[in-house]
Order: structure tokens, then sequence, then C-alpha cells
């Protein structure tokens, strides 16, 4: 079973909707990462939790929120959809010791219509 | 403010051929570098790191890549290409060492490998 799953891998929506995509993990990490991939432009991060109290923006947060349900769950959501957020979406997972090692989900395919 | 820039966004090599992917950073302060590679439809999993030990450092499935501080690059090799190896490989920087985790990427670079 993969470490570090998330739902839904594909979702196709309209503007203005919102969009709620999860995370999981089963490492005990307590760090966890959002991140967006564009092509050509890598992978930016949109918000990081250290633990369930503890939650940052990154780069990229406008339009975006997340919650961080327990140490294993790890929410983002999109208030209100629009275009220019269809992109790739990642969840990544660190832990304490060697907190530079992420581990990645296999990334949700989000597109907006 | 750290960043990474990877040269040449798609690289194509024969099966056989010498893989060198080029990836160049900037770090006001002694980088952790990194290079994932992100095979179709799967998430990033890490090939190698390096954080302040070995400046050659080697990674899974034959690839090694090594630290030059003089040329602040970090560049990916392989000796021999094998088909399996097309993917899209992400070169990334540790924001900063000993702190928060919070890697920044650069753009990627797709490996085609020819038969």
């Amino acid at each position: 079973d993969a470490d570090v799953t998330q739902t839904p891998r594909n979702r196709i929506t309209k503007t203005g909707k919102r969009i709620m995509l999860e995370c999981s993990q089963t490492k005990g990490h307590d760090r966890m990462y959002w991140y967006r991939q564009d092509p050509g432009l890598g992978l930016r991060l949109i918000y990081y939790s250290f633990d369930v109290k503890d939650i940052n923006k990154g780069e990229i947060s406008d339009g975006y929120s997340v919650s961080r349900q327990a140490q294993a769950k790890f929410s983002l959501s999109l208030e209100s959809a629009i275009p220019n957020q269809t992109a790739l979406y990642f969840c990544a997972t660190s832990g304490d010791r060697d907190y530079n090692e992420q581990f990645f989900g296999p990334g949700t395919r989000l597109t907006v219509l | 403010a750290q960043s990474v820039t990877q040269l040449g966004s798609h690289v194509s090599v024969s099966e056989g051929a010498l893989v060198l992917l080029r990836c160049n950073y900037s770090s006001s302060v002694p980088p952790y570098l990194f290079w994932y590679v992100q095979y179709p439809n799967q998430g990033l999993q890490l090939l190698l790191k390096y954080t302040s030990a070995a400046t050659l450092v080697k990674g899974i499935n034959g690839f090694e890549a090594e630290f030059k501080k003089s040329e602040t690059s970090f560049h990916l090799t392989k000796p021999s290409a094998h088909m399996s190896d097309a993917a899209e490989y992400f070169c990334a920087v540790s924001e900063s060492p000993g702190n928060t985790g919070k890697l920044i990427f650069g753009q990627g670079t797709t490996l085609q490998v020819k038969p």
C-alpha cells in the first residue's frame, strides 16, 4: 500500500466551485506539504504544516486554504476555483529526523473549466 | 534567496549513451541539494541527495551527482542510459539547511531515451 495517498486522482470542475483535495499518509511524519506542478515551472509550494497546530503559507497560497485534521491528514481547498488553478497537485511528507527528504503522493490532476 | 536552474527542458539520448542533466543553484548558505525523478503518472521519488558529506553522491538506478561549489553546480549523470530512465527529473535545493526543510525546485528536465 502507498505511504502517501491522494484523493481524488483526477477532478474536473467548473469556475467558482469549491474543491477539496485530500492527502493521507501512513509514514508517521509530522511535516506535510502541498505543491502544484505546472509545465515548465517545476513544483511550487502552496502550504506546509509542521504539525497539527502549525500551518504556514508557501510561495503561492493565494486562492487556496488548508486544513490539518490529524497528523496523517492534510487537505487543500480551492474556495472558488478558477481556470488558472488547473494543474497537477502533489502532497508530500517528511520526518523530523531527515526533514529534507520528502515523500510524494501520486498527485491529483485538477482541471477547472 | 535560494534558486535552482536546470539547463535544458528536454534532453534526448540514445540507449546506452551517457546521461547528463544539468543543475545550477544559488544559495547564500551551504546548500542541501536533491535530485528527484517523476515517472509518467506518478509522484516524485528521491534519486539522491547531497547534505555536505561526500561531494560525489551515488543514488538509485545507477545515477550519481557531483557537488561543485566553485561552479555552484550539481549535475546528474548516468554512464549508460536505459529505456526505463525516460522520465522527468527535478533538481531541488533545501531553503535553509537545518531549518524548515522546504524545497525549492527547478523547472524540470524531461529525459527521452531513444532505442
